[in-house]
């Protein structure tokens, strides 16, 4: 156990919605990162943010947008779902803002349907 | 736009067998990780390595970071079925940004 929680588990939803993913890091770290794996692909950084603020932005369609509120829980919100975008949703937490060492939580896996 | 490529991509060895994996750029890096992931789990660190030519063990899988920090082997020996799942590495760059490879998908067959 990383100690990084993700919910929920599994979402399933249809084209066009909006959801929302949730992230708790480790306690006491205040990076949160977000990373995309679609199925037997490599893992796709879409976004960092340490203690509230957005650090660094990788590959991040405009329709997904992320937000790490005071508590350093944070929230991956996607919107008008395509076929394309099923796949698992990893966030990582780290206790600097390095990329020294991440620590995965265990995927949000969504299916659009 | 840094690069890091693992080879091979995919690997089937019987049980018993020693092998290695490798990550490797033209960039130079100031730390490099590995990390193993199994179906439907997130990553889980391996090992980081942060000086050129350091070698770090754990149990039966040696890791490697090149003099140069462009480049990492892992070797595992005697391969068990526990050792099956994608192991992926990241290179730290210059900024602090982690570059990723695409992995390394490895199966071991009792």
């Amino acid at each position: 156990d990383s100690g990084v929680t993700q919910t929920p588990k599994h979402l399933i939803t249809a084209t066009g919605q909006r959801v929302t993913l949730r992230c708790s890091p480790r306690s006491g770290d205040l990076s949160v990162y977000w990373y995309q794996q679609s199925l037997d692909q490599g893992l796709q950084f879409l976004i960092q943010y340490y203690n509230g603020e957005e650090r660094a932005k990788g590959n991040i369609l405009e329709r997904f947008s992320a937000q790490q509120f005071p508590d350093l829980h944070s929230e991956l919100n996607l919107s008008s779902l395509e076929l394309g975008d099923s796949a698992l949703y990893f966030c990582a937490s780290s206790p600097r803002t390095d990329n020294y060492e991440q620590y995965f939580g265990p995927g949000t896996r969504l299916t659009v349907t | 736009t840094q690069l890091l490529e693992q080879s091979p991509q995919f690997l089937s060895i019987q049980e018993g067998e020693n092998l290695t994996v490798y990550c490797n750029s033209s960039s130079v890096f100031s730390s490099l990780q590995w990390y193993r992931q199994e179906p439907g789990e997130g990553p889980v660190l391996l090992v980081t390595v942060v000086t050129g030519g350091e070698v770090k063990k754990l149990k039966r899988l040696t890791f490697q970071f090149g003099d140069a920090r462009k480049d990492s082997s892992l070797h595992i020996t005697a391969a068990q079925p526990g050792d099956t799942g994608l192991y992926l590495c990241a290179g730290a760059d210059s900024n602090y940004q982690l570059i990723w490879g695409a992995g390394t998908k490895l199966i071991i067959k009792p």
